[in-house]
């Protein structure tokens, strides 16, 4: 079945303690995004990726950082959370093609609900 | 990288057609327009996608004027299960704007379906 895979689904850490969410994905998608929804302020984009090795900041990379060593993964590191990283994070992929031609929606995972104390 | 407004909220009784607007006045040349769906705790999931006119597909449709500055999504005969919130989105992965490759989501519109 083609679907992204996050895990965990929660996880309740402590101010400073490093920790990393992965994401997975069996579609052979070339770009991959992460995203954090808050209450009242939509999807916001954290960093995606166009294809292995080539990362890019979103819209708030504040506190974050990403790898994209292989096509499939692409986790999101947190160095030193803090308790304004608690949100409901998203890791979303999608086909890269050419400007003009086909498009393809984005497939999200299930997210990962962080709760830092 | 074109910005998109949409009403916060909207209410509707069950049986009812929806319609949801979205306003993108700086839509680009190679932006595609793509409606989401979203329950609570579930990631966004596809609806609908479109360039021009009108995109009709099982579950919605879609409408997009000469201009493109706005779309507009219609669900026919809403029931309980379409209580969700609705992106629009606006862009194309291969290229926004700048040399930038961002996807960004507006706040979206939380629609409440009443028996």
């Amino acid at each position: 079945e083609a679907q992204v895979t996050q895990n965990p689904r929660y996880l309740i850490t402590v101010t400073g303690k490093k920790l990393t969410v992965t994401c997975s994905q069996n579609m052979n998608h070339e770009y991959m995004s992460w995203y954090r929804q808050d209450p009242g302020l939509g999807l916001r984009q954290i960093y995606y990726s166009m294809n292995v090795e080539v990362t890019d900041k979103g819209d708030v990379p504040e506190g974050y950082k990403v790898s994209r060593k292989e096509k499939r993964n692409f986790p999101l590191i947190l160095e030193s959370p803090s308790p304004n990283q608690t949100s409901l994070y998203f890791c979303a992929s999608t086909l890269a093609w050419t400007a003009s031609s086909y498009n393809s929606p984005l497939h999200f995972g299930n997210g990962t609900r962080l709760t830092v104390t | 990288l074109a910005k998109t407004t949409q009403p916060i909220s909207m209410d509707s009784y069950e049986g009812q057609e929806v319609n949801i607007t979205c306003s993108h006045n700086n839509i680009a040349t190679n932006d595609y327009i793509t409606w989401y769906q979203q329950f609570p705790s579930q990631g966004p999931r596809f609806i609908i996608q479109g360039y021009k006119t009108k995109v009709t597909n099982e579950v919605a449709s879609l409408f997009i004027p000469a201009d493109r500055k706005s779309s507009t999504l219609s669900l026919p005969r809403v029931s309980l299960s379409d209580t969700a919130v609705y992106y629009c989105l606006v862009g194309d992965p291969a290229y926004s704007g700048a040399g930038s490759y961002q996807l960004t989501f507006g706040k979206g519109t939380k629609l409440s379906v009443i028996p």
